[in-house]
């Protein structure tokens, strides 16, 4: 069976310095891969998504960056944190763009 | 892109009644689902229904692809059936909804 495993679950840090989340797949090959951010008691946006290795589709201009350096692994990044960074990251996969959607369990950023 | 509207925002029910909540979105889609946001922030998969009608339990769900609307029906809810439920669509790619926050009481 495929599982998404996203890490860290909780992060605190400072304004200006730089952010690596991680979210890895396991149990399928060449998924779509996606990265939402959640702000508090509001509905998902979507960030990037990638429909294979090296290719990322941004979705709002924004200070986050995304890369996928293997099938299976999706990166959410910033060189510079902003305070307006904070928020629930949450990394997710599908099949294809019309098939079911699994979500990992998110990071909670708090930019201090 | 295409627009996504839940609704009510905001349903508060008495433990065993039933409720339905409703997706409107405005463009054709081939992918809509339905999660659940647990108090944890883990979203779970109710339903995968680009059309028709499919039943889980005390969930059931219908889309009307042509008219682009989609229905969550809970019956007889339980305190458990509590949180932030959101509709997603899209074609290539997948949007969601602001949400509907559901209190249960007991």
């Amino acid at each position: 069976s495929q599982t998404i495993h996203q890490w860290p679950a909780t992060l605190v840090q400072p304004v200006g310095s730089p952010l690596s989340l991680e979210c890895t797949v396991e149990g399928t090959s060449n998924p779509n891969l996606y990265w939402y951010r959640q702000a508090a008691g509001r509905g998902l946006q979507l960030l990037f998504y990638s429909v294979g290795i090296g290719q990322i589709s941004s979705e709002v201009p924004q200070n986050l960056s995304a890369s996928r350096p293997q099938d299976r692994q999706f990166i959410l990044s910033s060189k510079k944190l902003l305070l307006s960074d904070s928020g629930f990251y949450l990394c997710a996969w599908s099949r294809s763009m019309d098939t079911e959607a699994f979500f990992g369990q998110g990071t909670r950023l708090t930019v201090v | 892109g295409i627009q996504v509207e839940q609704s009510p925002p905001d349903l508060i029910l008495q433990e065993g009644a039933n409720s339905t909540l409703r997706c409107n979105f405005s463009d054709s889609v081939n992918n809509l689902q339905w999660f659940h946001q647990n108090p944890w922030g883990q979203l779970i998969n109710l339903f995968y229904i680009p059309s028709g009608t499919k039943q889980n339990g005390r969930l059931s769900a219908t889309t009307v692809a042509t008219e682009r609307y989609s229905l969550l029906y809970i019956s007889s809810s339980q305190t458990t059936d509590s949180g932030v439920y959101f509709c997603a669509v899209g074609r290539n790619d997948m949007r969601f909804g602001a949400g509907t926050r559901l209190t249960v009481k007991p």
